[in-house]
């Protein structure tokens, strides 16, 4: 998956709980993204990273934080987990510049119970 | 609202056919575009990128954007079993870093 690392693969939480997925790159690339997939539709922009120490919402920010001090990982952090944050998420990674491809991760399937 | 719509399917094909998936978007300052296979329980790879008006081949692969009408297209010649995935259309605005997806439209080639 393109020197992208998620981990874990799955994981099951219960309301309330909070976890961090983790998300790691050997590429180099300056630009990191959050998406999720909800069953049988697109990607949701979560939250991105043009750099280390900039981060920035995206389409469905509410419920997760990140933090980008490395150029290498963005971790997603869920507070109190929700039924609502049931999905599977991508991290996905870009070099910022000229056609500016993303590749993705192999995703974290997460569950909330 | 930047919107990408598809058709969810799925699609059936027979082997051997030419498939044909569809997108519009929403926002004309739309100009980059991308072609996303998803395989069950997979990620989504690139298949397929278009910048301008006109068709874009690579090897069975076929990408035709048409910003007038904001549609853009993928066609799959000789379609194979193996093809059987959903195909995510993306747009990126302008030169920004950020992409909107469609929902996807399944894809499936009987043998």
């Amino acid at each position: 998956n393109a020197g992208v690392t998620q981990t874990p693969k799955f994981r099951i939480l219960k309301i309330g709980q909070s976890m961090t997925l983790q998300c790691a790159q050997d590429m180099n690339h300056n630009y990191m993204y959050w998406y999720r997939q909800d069953p049988g539709m697109g990607l949701k922009l979560i939250y991105y990273s043009v750099g280390a120490g900039i981060t920035d919402k995206g389409e469905v920010p509410n419920g997760y934080n990140v933090s980008r001090s490395t150029t290498e990982d963005f971790p997603l952090r869920l507070e109190l987990a929700a039924p609502s944050q049931t999905s599977v998420y991508f991290c996905a990674i870009s070099d910022g510049w000229g056609k500016n491809i993303q590749y993705f991760g192999a995703g974290t399937r997460l569950s909330v119970l | 609202q930047k919107e990408v719509e598809q058709n969810s399917g799925p699609l059936s094909v027979p082997e051997g056919a030419i498939a044909s998936l569809n997108c519009t978007y929403s926002d004309r300052g739309s100009q980059s575009f991308f072609w996303y296979r998803q395989y069950s329980g997979k990620s989504p790879e690139l298949i397929m990128s278009i910048y301008s008006n006109g068709d874009k081949e690579d090897g069975r692969f076929t990408a035709q954007l048409n910003k007038a009408s904001q549609y853009v297209s993928l066609l799959i010649r000789d379609s194979q079993p193996s093809d059987s995935a959903t195909y995510l259309c993306a747009a990126r605005l302008g030169a920004g870093n950020m992409l909107t997806f469609g929902g996807g439209t399944r894809l499936m080639v009987k043998p």
